[in-house]
């Protein structure tokens, strides 16, 4: 199976950029979306096949993928960014998701 | 604008089979252009695919638990299924049923607001 690994957790200061990797092997050939989880809430996708945004997602947000890295990347961020991020790729027909990275702004 | 809602009990005991309902509203489960999903998340931990189906009803499921698991779709009513037989407490979690516009590339963009499932005597 596809393993997807991801910090446990990210800190930045407001209004600095905070940078969430996913890390897999060859992950550059696959596509990697991003979801943003705060608590009590489900899911919400923030980056979709590794840079395009979602309609309403701020342009804060924004991705790359090379090589065995994925990462998400959050500038100016807020304390509104606080949550879990996660990513996720398909891997023969299946869904796979990273552990997730809880992210505080300090 | 596709909207998913989750029902079904919120308690089961070991050993029953959990059965919860997924209801579209926005778009006719049949139309081809999703991949129906359930995912789940145990508490306070990460997310964790469990199956989808596609409208022709094909299948897919984690392979762990992959014996378990029965997912199907109600035309009728719109809705798609999840069945996961022989609980234990370790199936204690939030369900969400979800979709995706594709399999095998495409992100999953739609879920519903998840639902607790816990299992106890």
């Amino acid at each position: 199976s596809y393993d997807l690994t991801q910090p446990l957790s990210v800190s930045v200061a407001l209004g600095q950029t905070a940078r969430i990797t996913c890390r897999g092997n060859n992950l550059g050939s696959k596509n990697v979306h991003w979801y943003r989880q705060k608590p009590g809430q489900a899911p919400v996708l923030v980056i979709y096949r590794d840079y395009n945004r979602p309609s309403g997602i701020p342009e804060q947000f924004s991705g790359s993928n090379s090589g065995n890295t994925a990462t998400l990347t959050i500038s100016t961020a807020q304390a509104g960014d606080e949550a879990n991020y996660y990513c996720q790729v398909w891997d023969t027909g299946t869904v796979v998701f990273g552990g997730g990275t809880k992210l505080t702004v300090l | 604008q596709v909207q998913l809602q989750e029902s079904g009990p919120g308690l089961v005991k070991p050993s029953q089979t959990l059965s919860l309902s997924c209801t579209v509203s926005g778009d006719s489960i049949s139309s081809g252009a999703y991949y129906w999903s359930w995912i789940r998340q145990h508490p306070g931990k990460g997310l964790e695919w469990i199956g989808y189906i596609y409208y022709s009803g094909s299948t897919y499921q984690n392979s762990s638990l992959q014996s378990r698991v029965t997912v199907s779709v109600d035309r009728s009513q719109n809705q798609f299924s999840l069945k996961l037989s022989s609980v234990t407490a370790a199936d204690t979690a939030i369900y969400y049923c979800a979709s995706a516009n594709c399999g095998g590339d495409c992100p999953i963009n739609y879920w519903g607001q998840g639902t607790l499932v816990t299992v106890s005597s």
